[in-house]
């Protein structure tokens, strides 16, 4: 059973503009939120995270939206590079960040010139 | 941020034969350690949960006989992958758990293939 739906599988953005990559989950116990970058051949690494009792975190050009009654969240990335290109991850863990983590399906993101 | 190592970066087998990965915490202790196993252009399954001095915590329908994990220092977290098979070929890829920071680091993976 898939508790973190990710969605669009694959996205493509030309630079300057804005990508936008949506989650919805299903586990209310759920309560950290974060969103990983991987490149293709290594780990992923964390990019920005939210817990619900915020609606909106924002850390440079990511930013996260948080939409609890809807239980989802989304990440946005404004000004996107080609530099960004990779894919991305959402994910979720009850119990903060020391808890194992349920992720989505993960998102190819390509920045075109 | 905290760095992860894993080693070896690659390896391929020959199948029926065990191979151990290895993955270290560098400048931080870390109680906890994840084992995840992520299939090409698919997203990262959690295969266990390894805490530091006591048995690890297997999802389900992960095998603990055929994926032995030993968490037998604050820094060191080892998979082993027993009697391999090709359908065994797989990234895996370790989190370690730094309270310092307060979040999770993931090494930079280990591709195994298994002929």
């Amino acid at each position: 059973q898939q508790q973190v739906k990710q969605s669009p599988q694959s996205l493509i953005v030309q630079k300057g503009g804005i990508s936008i990559i949506n989650c919805a989950y299903e586990n209310t116990a759920f309560d950290y939120f974060p969103w990983y970058q991987q490149f293709p051949g290594k780990g992923p690494a964390l990019l920005i995270a939210i817990r619900p009792d915020v609606s909106e975190k924002k850390e440079g050009r990511f930013t996260i939206s948080f939409n609890k009654s809807a239980k989802q969240f989304s990440l946005h990335i404004m000004d996107s590079q080609p530099g960004d290109s990779a894919t991305y991850f959402c994910a979720a863990s009850k119990g903060g960040t020391a808890s194992k983590l349920t992720f989505g399906t993960g998102t190819r993101l390509q920045v075109t010139l | 941020g905290a760095v992860v190592s894993q080693h070896p970066s690659r390896v391929i087998c020959k199948s029926g034969t065990s191979v151990k990965i290895e993955c270290r915490s560098l400048d931080f202790q870390a109680t906890t350690m994840f084992w995840y196993r992520q299939f090409p252009k698919k997203s990262l399954m959690l295969m266990a949960t390894s805490n530091e001095g006591s048995k690890a915590t297997y999802e389900q329908g992960v095998e603990k006989d055929k994926f032995l994990i030993n968490h037998a220092s604050l820094t060191l977290s080892t998979l082993t992958v027993t009697s391999a098979h090709p359908e065994d070929s797989s990234f895996y890829i370790c989190s370690a758990w730094d309270t310092k920071y307060n979040e999770q680091f993931f090494g930079p993976g280990t591709r195994l293939t298994v002929l």
